[in-house]
């Protein structure tokens, strides 16, 4: 079955300063592998999505992921964090054909001035 | 309307009380999806409709809970006899419907059970 892990609660950052958010997936095939962001009161909104190509994917708000299949892993990376990017991130996987999105639990990003 | 609505945004009752949330999702959209998210935890997928077709309720955590969908349009999640573990954010998304794609998400509403 598939399943996400995202092994950090929370992560404290300051402004200015580049951010890597982890995420680590389980899933036999190929996945399809989502980030997700979740501002205070606010919905979730997507950040980027990766399907098949080229494993560095550019996303929104200045955010990309990197595929690394050997590592089962999908980073969220930002090179320079922002005030208003303090909310709540959260890495997804579906299978091909299908059409179940499983989320891991979230990693809530705190941001310093 | 312009995007997922859900209502209603906040929901207080008793436990033993039935509650009835509401998803109005994007029109076009074929995909309907109900999310549980509990305090400090992530997304716990409930079911998900293909039209008026419900092809998986694996999620749904006990028969207390029950959904349904009126053609490609409104559904309704429905907790029957409330109990205090059902506190939670109730997230509806939907979708084109093609295969895994973005999911377009409603601000959900707010559960708490007394």
């Amino acid at each position: 079955a598939q399943s996400v892990t995202q092994p950090d609660i929370h992560i404290t950052v300051s402004e200015g300063a580049s951010l890597e958010l982890r995420c680590n997936y389980s899933y036999g095939a190929t996945p399809y592998l989502f980030w997700y962001v979740q501002s205070p009161g606010q919905g979730l909104q997507l950040l980027l999505k990766y399907f098949s190509g080229d494993t560095l994917v550019q996303g929104i708000k200045g955010f990309e992921a990197e595929f690394k299949r050997s590592q089962s892993s999908f980073n969220l990376r930002k090179p320079s964090v922002h005030w208003s990017d303090a909310a709540e991130y959260f890495c997804a996987v579906g299978e091909e054909g299908g059409f179940k999105t499983i989320f891991g639990a979230g990693t809530r990003l705190f941001v310093k001035a | 309307g312009a995007g997922v609505s859900q209502s209603p945004s906040n929901k207080v009752t008793e436990k033993g009380k039935d509650v009835e949330l509401r998803c109005d999702p994007i029109s076009g959209h074929t995909a309907l999806y109900w999310y549980r998210q509990r305090l400090g935890q992530g997304l716990e997928f409930l079911i998900y409709f293909q039209g008026n077709s419900a092809p998986d309720k694996s999620g749904l955590p006990s028969d207390r809970f029950s959904a349904e969908r009126t053609g490609e349009s409104v559904s309704t999640l429905t907790i029957q006899r409330t109990q205090q573990e059902d506190s939670a954010v109730y997230l509806c998304a939907s979708s084109f419907g093609q295969g895994q794609e973005k999911l377009f998400f409603g601000s959900g509403t707010q559960l708490s059970v007394l």
